[in-house]
C-alpha cells in the first residue's frame, strides 16, 4: 500500500528529444506527489510537484501528468539537455500529518549530446 | 530559498567509532526533519523523524540504539551512529520540513560515511 513504482530504472534520450519517467502508486490517500532531481554525491533537489486536484502542471521544460483514476504520474522533460542527466525519483505523501516521503526506485537519466 | 546544510559531508573511521551527522535549517524553522539512508544506486529509505523537542520515530527495522537522533532546537538536527562497522558505511541524507508544514521539504546534501 504504500509503495510507488517508478519506472525505466534507467533511459537514454538524445539531446533535445523528450523524456519520460512514470510512476504509480497504491495508496489512495496520498494527496501530494514530487519529483526530485539528484546529481552523484549530492542531496535530491525538488524539480516539480503535483496536487491530485489537477492532471498535469508544467514549469518550463518540466511537466507532470496526472491520472487519478489509473493511480499514476509522469514526468516529462522537454528539450532534454546532457545538463539534465541525473537520477530522478518521483514521490507520495500525505499533505498532512507527517509528510513522509515514499519514494520510487529511481532512473538513471542519460542525454546524449 | 530554503537551504539544508548536513555536516560533514564526508567521513572516514575506524570501526567500533561513534560518527556524528549534523543537519541545519539555516533560513527556517524545522519543526520535523528526516533522516534517510541511501545505497549506491538505489533509492532513499527513510530511517526516522525527528520531531524538535520529543523522541524521534524510526521506521520498521531501524535499530534506535544503533542511530540515535536528537532534534534539540528548530533548526537543528544531529543523527549520531554509535559503535559503527563497515555495513554502516552508506549515504545518508536529512530533510527539513517548516514549521508551517506548508512547503515542501528540503534536502541536505548528504554525508557519505565510510567505515573501514
Amino acid at each position: 500500500q504504500q509503495q510507488v513504482k517508478q519506472s525505466p530504472q534507467s533511459l537514454i534520450v538524445q539531446k533535445g528529444g523528450i523524456s519520460i519517467i512514470n510512476c504509480a502508486y497504491e495508496n489512495t490517500a496520498f494527496d501530494y506527489f514530487p519529483w526530485y532531481q539528484q546529481f552523484p554525491g549530492k542531496g535530491p533537489a525538488l524539480l516539480i510537484a503535483i496536487r491530485p486536484d489537477v492532471s498535469e502542471k508544467k514549469e518550463g521544460r518540466f511537466t507532470i501528468s496526472f491520472n487519478k483514476s489509473a493511480k499514476q504520474f509522469s514526468l516529462h522533460i522537454m528539450d532534454s539537455q546532457p545538463g539534465d542527466s541525473a537520477t530522478y525519483f518521483c514521490a507520495a505523501s500525505r499533505i498532512g500529518g507527517a509528510q513522509k516521503l515514499v519514494f520510487g526506485q529511481g532512473t538513471r537519466l542519460t542525454i546524449n549530446p | 530559498g530554503a537551504v539544508v546544510s548536513q555536516h560533514p559531508s564526508w567521513v572516514i573511521c575506524k570501526s567500533g567509532t561513534s560518527v556524528k551527522i549534523e543537519c541545519r535549517s539555516l533560513d527556517f524553522q524545522a519543526t520535523t526533519m528526516f533522516w534517510y539512508r541511501q545505497f549506491p544506486k538505489q533509492s532513499l529509505m527513510l530511517m526516522a523523524t525527528s520531531n524538535e523537542g520529543s523522541k524521534a520515530t524510526y521506521e520498521q527495522g531501524v535499530e534506535k540504539d544503533k542511530f540515535l537522533i536528537n532534534h534539540a532546537s528548530l533548526t537543528l538536527s544531529t543523527l549520531t551512529v554509535t559503535s559503527a562497522h563497515p555495513e554502516d558505511s552508506s549515504f545518508y541524507i536529512c530533510s527539513a520540513r517548516d514549521r508551517t508544514g506548508n512547503q515542501p521539504q528540503h534536502f541536505g546534501d548528504g554525508t557519505r560515511l565510510s567505515i573501514l
